[in-house]
């Protein structure tokens, strides 16, 4: 069974202060992770995909990278607009199936 | 349109009622997902559809809950005989292929009174 697990659970920044979200996975063999942001009220809104360990991929003040076994989401300089619960979810090759699994997310607070 | 439709937004419905969410996937797409999101809860796998394929229905909670895809396009979700832990967020999400990003609806609110 595929596992995500995310942390910290929460995170509240001063704008301006870099840091860095944790996605721990557990999948007998990865197709693809991918990172969502979701907001109050919305659905989540699709941020990055990585399918093999060493990539990076990089958006404005977000830049996701990949191990084996984990994904980090590094903020760098972030604005109160970044606040946000930030999702990471995993796409595994067992058994033919093509759900995703999510973690539980990390909420992103961004202090002005 | 541009992005996945849900539809109705909101949905109050009383316990032991039948209730029907429809997803308008992005046109072209051909896998279609459904996830429940309870209040602070993790999204949790209900169906996946993917083309003319058998559906992957490992993630219905129960037998009240089935869902259709006609046509490779519309998809619409029945929970039949609602119970107060059915509500929750109900989201829909559509990928042109099997393993590319998948990008979600806003969501059907449930509340079960």
């Amino acid at each position: 069974e595929d596992q995500v697990t995310q942390s910290p659970e929460a995170l509240r920044l001063q704008e301006g202060e870099s840091s860095s979200l944790n996605c721990s996975y557990t999948v007998s063999g990865l197709r693809g992770l991918f990172w969502y942001r979701q907001d109050p009220g919305k659905g989540p809104e699709f941020l990055f995909t990585l399918y093999s360990a060493g990539e990076e991929k990089e958006k404005e003040r977000l830049k996701a990278t990949l191990t084996k076994k984990e994904s980090f989401l590094h903020i760098t300089a972030p604005k109160p607009e970044d606040s946000a619960t930030y999702l990471c979810a995993v796409q595994g090759v067992g058994a033919g199936s093509y759900q995703l699994t999510f973690g539980k997310g990390t909420k992103l607070s961004v202090i002005p | 349109g541009a992005g996945v439709s849900q539809s109705p937004s909101n949905k109050v419905t009383e316990k032991g009622k039948d209730v029907e969410l429809r997803c308008d996937p992005i046109s072209g797409h051909t896998a279609l997902y459904w996830y429940r999101q309870s209040l602070g809860q993790g999204l949790e796998f209900l169906i996946y559809f993917q083309g003319n394929s058998a559906p992957d229905k490992s993630g219905l909670p129960s037998d009240r809950f089935s869902a259709e895809r006609t046509g490779g396009s519309v998809s619409t979700l029945t929970i039949q005989r609602t119970q107060q832990e059915d509500s929750a967020v109900y989201l829909c999400a559509s990928s042109l292929t099997t393993n590319t990003e998948a990008f979600f609806g806003q969501g059907t609110r449930l509340t079960v009174v």
